[in-house]
């Protein structure tokens, strides 16, 4: 398996710009997670799936911040309109629940760096 | 709500040496997991170890293992003989027994010099 794949790897845009971030999880696994990680607030849980149903969003920032995942295998993370704030990188992460032992062992894309101006 | 704090926000070794990174979680849980993820230059998050809190013996992964104190909420990584690989930011992670979420800290920036 090529692991998790995201894309774009680099993204440089300008404020009030919309943003795509794509995400191809591993074949299989069930659950899919958005991370965001900055120098001030590390690495913080924006959303996550279920078997592609939205399970907890709370870590969504604000209204302009919106995911999806229209199939097992695709997840977007959408930004609209953009802000400077939100230059970070986006990690998306998939894992399958280990029933043995509950727990969820993720594994990461390389993460898209997002840069507003 | 769960939080984990790295107080180390740098550390630095020299190759061979040992280095101890530190984690302390606070939760009122009595099952949960314990992970250590790395974080090189490339950026992707690799798994390191992990430990189960029901489980007294201390996780060991060849040069990776961890100092698990649960009644004090602290869950060290101790690297034997280490390596220039090995530098990278280290992140200790918390994750509730039958929960889907990992709680992230803030990161350890270990270097390694030759």
């Amino acid at each position: 398996d090529a692991g998790v794949i995201q894309s774009p790897r680099h993204e440089v845009t300008e404020m009030g710009q919309e943003v795509t971030l794509r995400c191809k999880p591993i074949s299989g696994h069930d659950y899919l997670f958005w991370y965001r990680q900055t120098m001030m607030r590390g690495l913080e849980l924006l959303i996550y799936f279920n078997n592609n149903v939205p399970i907890d969003d709370s870590g969504m920032p604000e209204d302009r911040f919106s995911a999806k995942m229209p199939n097992a295998s695709f997840s977007t993370l959408k930004i609209q309109p953009s802000e400077p704030r939100d230059s970070a990188v986006y990690f998306c992460a998939s894992s399958l629940q280990n029933l043995l032992s509950g727990a969820n062992v993720l594994t990461f894309g390389a993460g898209s760096r997002l840069t507003v101006l | 709500a769960q939080t984990v704090t790295q107080s180390q926000p740098e550390m630095s070794v020299q190759e061979a040496e040992t280095v101890t990174l530190s984690c302390t979680y606070d939760t009122s849980e009595n099952n949960y997991y314990l992970f250590w993820y790395k974080q090189p230059p490339s950026r992707q998050m690799i798994l390191v170890i992990r430990q189960e809190a029901y489980k007294q013996q201390n996780a060991t992964e060849n040069r990776f293992s961890v100092n698990f104190q649960k009644a004090a909420k602290s869950f060290s990584l101790k690297i034997s003989d280490s390596q220039l690989g090995d530098t990278a930011m280290y992140f200790c992670a918390f994750a509730e027994y039958n929960t889907d979420k990992l709680i992230f800290g803030t990161g350890t920036r270990l270097q390694v010099f030759p």
